[in-house]
C-alpha cells in the first residue's frame, strides 16, 4: 500500500526566508509522486509532479522538489518566501496517477 | 478550457437523509475522483470512475457510492447521512490514461454540513 508522511503540520519562515516542507514515502512500485497546494476555501492546486524523467522537479511559483529514492523524500523548497505562500501544502503518491494517497497537509505561515 | 466545476458548493443537510454531489470535469477528461477532506481524516480517496466504470475504491462504507455519465460527469451519492460525514467533497479530473503526463485537476469541492 502506498501512503506518505508529511514531518511537521504547522511550518512558520520569515518573509524571504528558504521554505522547506518535509515528505516520505511509501510505495510498493515507482511512485508518482506530487505536491499540492491548498488556499483557503478553495480546491487543490499541482505545484509539481515527479514522474520518474527527473529527480529534481521544478514546479509553479519557483517551488521545487527532489526526488530522493534512497531516502524515500520527496521534499518541496522555495528558495524566498512570499506572504502569498501561506496555504496548506499536501504531498501525495499515487501508482497511475488517478488513485492518490494524500499526506496530513502542513500548514505553511510567512511572517512579515 | 474551463476547469472543473462542483454543484452545489454548499449543502447543509440533516441527519438520516441523503444526498448528491455533482461534477463536471474538464472537457476531454474521462476519469473522474473523488475525495473527502475533514480536519480529522485529513483527504481520503473515495472513488475513481473512467469511462463509466468504477476503477478503483477507496475505503469507505458502501453509502458512499458513485457513477459516472457518458458525458464523463460524474454524481456521488450519501445515503442515511451521519455528522461525521460533514466535509469538503473535492472532485479531480485527468485524462485518466495513467501515463506520466496524466495530471489530476481539482475542483473548488462541494462544503456539506450534516446537522
Amino acid at each position: 500500500a502506498q501512503s506518505v508522511t508529511q514531518l511537521g503540520s504547522h511550518v512558520s519562515v520569515s518573509e524571504g526566508a528558504l521554505v522547506l516542507l518535509r515528505c516520505n514515502y511509501s510505495s510498493s512500485v515507482p511512485p508518482y509522486l506530487f505536491w499540492y497546494v491548498q488556499y483557503p476555501n478553495q480546491g487543490l492546486q499541482l505545484l509539481l509532479k515527479y514522474t520518474s524523467a527527473a529527480t529534481l522537479v521544478k514546479g509553479i511559483n519557483d517551488f521545487e522538489a527532489e526526488f530522493k529514492k534512497s531516502e524515500t523524500s520527496f521534499h518541496l523548497t522555495k528558495p524566498s518566501a512570499h506572504m502569498s505562500d501561506a496555504a496548506e501544502y499536501f504531498c501525495a503518491v499515487s501508482n497511475n496517477n488517478n488513485d492518490m494517497r494524500f499526506g496530513a497537509g502542513t500548514r505553511l505561515t510567512v511572517k512579515p | 478550457k474551463a476547469g472543473v466545476t462542483q454543484t452545489p458548493r454548499y449543502l447543509i443537510k440533516t441527519r438520516g437523509q441523503q444526498v448528491t454531489l455533482s461534477c463536471s470535469p474538464i472537457s476531454g477528461h474521462r476519469s473522474v475522483s473523488w475525495y473527502q477532506q475533514t480536519p480529522g481524516q485529513g483527504l481520503q480517496f473515495l472513488f475513481e470512475y473512467f469511462s463509466e466504470t468504477q476503477r478503483n475504491k477507496g475505503n469507505f462504507p458502501g453509502r458512499f457510492s458513485g457513477r459516472q455519465f457518458s458525458n464523463s460527469r460524474s454524481e456521488m451519492n450519501v445515503s442515511t447521512l451521519e455528522l461525521g460525514d460533514s466535509a469538503l467533497y473535492l472532485c479531480a479530473s485527468s485524462v485518466g490514461l495513467g501515463t506520466s503526463t496524466d495530471t489530476q485537476y481539482f475542483g473548488p469541492g462541494t462544503r456539506l454540513t450534516v446537522l
